[in-house]
């Protein structure tokens, strides 16, 4: 059974660019959330989709958008980039009120 | 304000010991409990999962908890160097589906 699968495992880019990561999730899984790691700050939620509606948010600017299509794949995408976006973006996937697995995670630094 | 600590580490312990880890949480609403490993440069791995009160046990590994002292602990027997990684407790909420909430991690060091 396949995992979590995150695309890109890694990015460089440039301060004012902006980025799309995507999350495809465990097959049957309709919940897919999203999470911010860095070494100061943990694990930070960003947000979560079900059913293709974002159903939580976390305290994160509007920089940070994502959507979920109808095969529950998400994707993530930070405008504007700034160096403290440097981070593990991390995506999890589960059932409703299931245990929830993780993807590999992309890691994008800002230069 | 939904918080989940951990004790603070790291902790070192010594091959064959047992390490205990502890994790609380403030609010009562929480439903579902989980234990993730971390290694360094890794993503976080589900090592185990607690819904009912009391111990549940895979392997070396035994979660307990106690929803009226809103308590969760991971103890792992015979520890190994390989267990030497951030273990992060997480806790979700009826509520809200997927969302977790995790403490800061605790970092464990076996020693040969």
């Amino acid at each position: 059974k396949a995992g979590v699968t995150q695309t890109p495992r890694y990015l460089i880019k440039t301060r004012g660019q902006q980025v799309t990561l995507s999350c495809s999730p465990i097959s049957g899984h309709r919940s897919v959330s999203w999470y911010q790691q860095t070494p100061g700050q943990g694990l930070q939620f960003l947000f979560e989709y079900f059913s293709e509606t974002q159903r939580n948010k976390g305290n994160f600017p509007g920089r940070f958008s994502g959507r979920q299509f109808s095969n529950s794949r998400s994707e993530m995408n930070v405008s504007t980039l700034e160096l403290g976006d440097s981070a593990l973006y991390l995506c999890a996937s589960s059932r409703a009120n299931t245990e929830a697995f993780f993807g590999q995670g992309t890691r994008l630094t800002v230069v | 304000q939904k918080e989940v600590e951990q004790n603070s580490g790291p902790l070192s312990v010594p091959e064959g010991a047992i390490a205990s880890l502890n994790c609380t949480y403030s609010d009562r609403g929480s439903q579902s409990f989980f234990w993730y490993r971390q290694y360094s440069g890794k993503s976080p791995e589900l090592i185990m999962f607690i819904y009912s009160n009391g111990d549940k046990e895979d392997g070396r590994f035994t979660a307990q908890l106690n929803k009226a002292s809103q308590y969760v602990s991971l103890l792992i027997r015979d520890s190994q160097p390989s267990d030497s990684a951030t273990y992060l407790c997480a806790v979700k909420m009826s509520s809200t589906l997927g969302r977790l909430y995790f403490g800061r991690g605790t970092q464990l060091t076996v020693w040969p």
